[in-house]
């Protein structure tokens, strides 16, 4: 079972706009926890942001931050004031029973000038 | 210092030949992983191990074989390469469990062509 979808396969956004990609995820278990992660055209894998199950507040790190809606499984990542360096892949990851990340298929952003 | 290095960075092979993807880190990390990316970007744990010893193999074709000498390091030996085995392959690194401790430290990846 897909245990995390992120269901844009590509995003567009206009420099300097705010953008949302969504992560949707699936669990019974009550603490887990929801990590981004960033991957460049040069192919490394760039921790974004983090959001435990019990954090009572959504995550922020400076212009990424996380809406965190647990009742609707959801762990959307939002870019404030994009830049062309943010045209990147985007993965949502989830912790799984095991201790192993799982990842969703990923979208691709690109930011228009 | 690079925190999690592997090497090579790309490798190219023939069908059929055994290959080895060396990773270190000095994170003084327990916990280490292999991660296959394929060609429609999609990320797969192979194995993790946790001090040396092999805590996950996902259904992964026998001839991967990790071997962690001490919790620092953690290669991937792979035989008889199939042209199905083409992808990138990523090692991780993480502090530990819960929270926050999760987070993956990624190398920079190992592009393997099989021809």
């Amino acid at each position: 079972a897909q245990k995390i979808t992120q269901t844009q396969p590509g995003m567009f956004v206009q420099e300097k706009e705010a953008v949302t990609l969504d992560c949707t995820y699936d669990t019974s278990d009550p603490s887990y926890g929801l990590f981004w992660y960033k991957q460049p055209s040069s192919g490394e894998m760039i921790f974004l942001i983090y959001q435990g199950s019990y954090d009572q507040q959504n995550a922020t790190e400076g212009r990424y931050s996380l809406n965190f809606q647990k009742a609707r499984k959801s762990a959307n990542l939002v870019i404030s004031a994009s830049q062309l360096g943010d045209s990147a892949m985007y993965f949502c990851a989830m912790r799984e029973e095991g201790n192993k990340l799982v990842f969703g298929a990923g979208t691709i952003l690109r930011v228009k000038s | 210092d690079t925190a999690v290095s592997q090497t090579p960075k790309y490798l190219v092979t023939q069908m059929g030949n055994d290959k080895s993807i060396k990773c270190e880190q000095n994170l003084g990390h327990d916990t280490m992983y292999w991660y296959k990316q394929d060609s429609k970007k999609f990320l797969k744990i192979m194995f993790s191990y946790n001090n040396k010893e092999l805590i996950i193999n996902e259904t992964v074709p026998n001839r991967f074989s990790p071997k962690s000498p001490d919790k620092a390091h953690l290669n991937l030996h792979i035989n008889s390469l199939e042209l199905g085995d083409s992808a990138v392959y990523f090692c991780a690194s993480s502090q530990g469990t819960g929270g926050i401790n999760e987070k993956l430290f990624f190398g920079s990846g190992t592009q393997l062509s099989v021809l």
